[in-house]
């Protein structure tokens, strides 16, 4: 199946530095993709949706300021969590569509960021 | 209102016996796609089945199969032969169709499996 990788896989950092996440799919051409926060034992939430070529829409909730997304070729998109606060302590995990498949399991999820801010 | 409803936030089951997750859904959309992921402490998503909305049949994949039920807004997933390498949290999930044509997924909270020997 497609393969979609994420880097890094942990980071620790300090409070008020910047982190940056990079999500790529590596065997196809992601129209789509989403970026997704989970707390220890809870659901997958949805921050946000990235198409190529355009602004990010965030869920409701998410600040635009907090958690840069760019989506800069069909294959890279990349999350920047700006001044990082212990708070933002989470696991975040990307997907990516491919718009050739509408049906199915269109979506497919990279392996997931742990990130520790101290 | 949750659009996926997980009721069993942890279920419990021997080696080599069947066990069912419940997963309930809401939703106006006529076409829609269900999934079941699992989840191991690795924290990768590892997608198991999906349903269509118009799917006729059941779907099956090896020992994956989903009950799904349309009147009554049901996917369960149901896991035959139960192995040890099958805890983990499993999660239900729902595509809609949502703005400008985007597939919009949204998440149950899943249930947290646990396979005894």
């Amino acid at each position: 199946g497609a393969v979609v990788s994420q880097h890094p896989s942990r980071v620790i950092c300090k409070s008020g530095t910047s982190v940056k996440i990079e999500c790529r799919s590596l065997d196809f051409q992601a129209t789509t993709m989403f970026w997704y926060r989970q707390f220890p034992k809870q659901s997958l939430m949805l921050m946000a949706t990235s198409n190529e070529g355009s602004k990010a829409t965030y869920e409701q909730g998410v600040e635009k300021d907090k958690f840069l997304i760019n989506h800069a070729s069909l294959t890279l998109s990349t999350l920047t969590v700006t001044s990082a606060h212990p708070e933002d302590s989470s696991f975040y995990i990307c997907s990516a569509q491919d718009g050739r498949f509408v049906d199915y399991n269109e979506q497919f999820f990279g392996p997931g960021t742990r990130l520790t801010v101290l | 209102a949750q659009k996926i409803t997980q009721t069993q936030p942890g279920m419990f089951v021997q080696e080599k016996e069947a066990v069912t997750l419940d997963c309930t859904y809401d939703t106006s959309d006529p076409s829609y796609g269900l999934f079941w992921y699992k989840q191991p402490s690795s924290g990768e998503m590892i997608f198991l089945i999906y349903q269509g909305s118009y799917d006729q049949q059941n779907a099956t994949e090896g020992r994956y199969s989903l009950n799904f039920q349309k009147a009554r807004k049901s996917a369960n997933l149901v896991i035959s032969a139960s192995q040890l390498g099958d805890s983990a949290m499993y999660f239900c999930a729902m595509r809609e169709e949502g703005m400008g044509g985007s597939y919009i997924p949204t998440f149950g909270r899943g249930t947290s499996l646990i396979v005894h020997p």
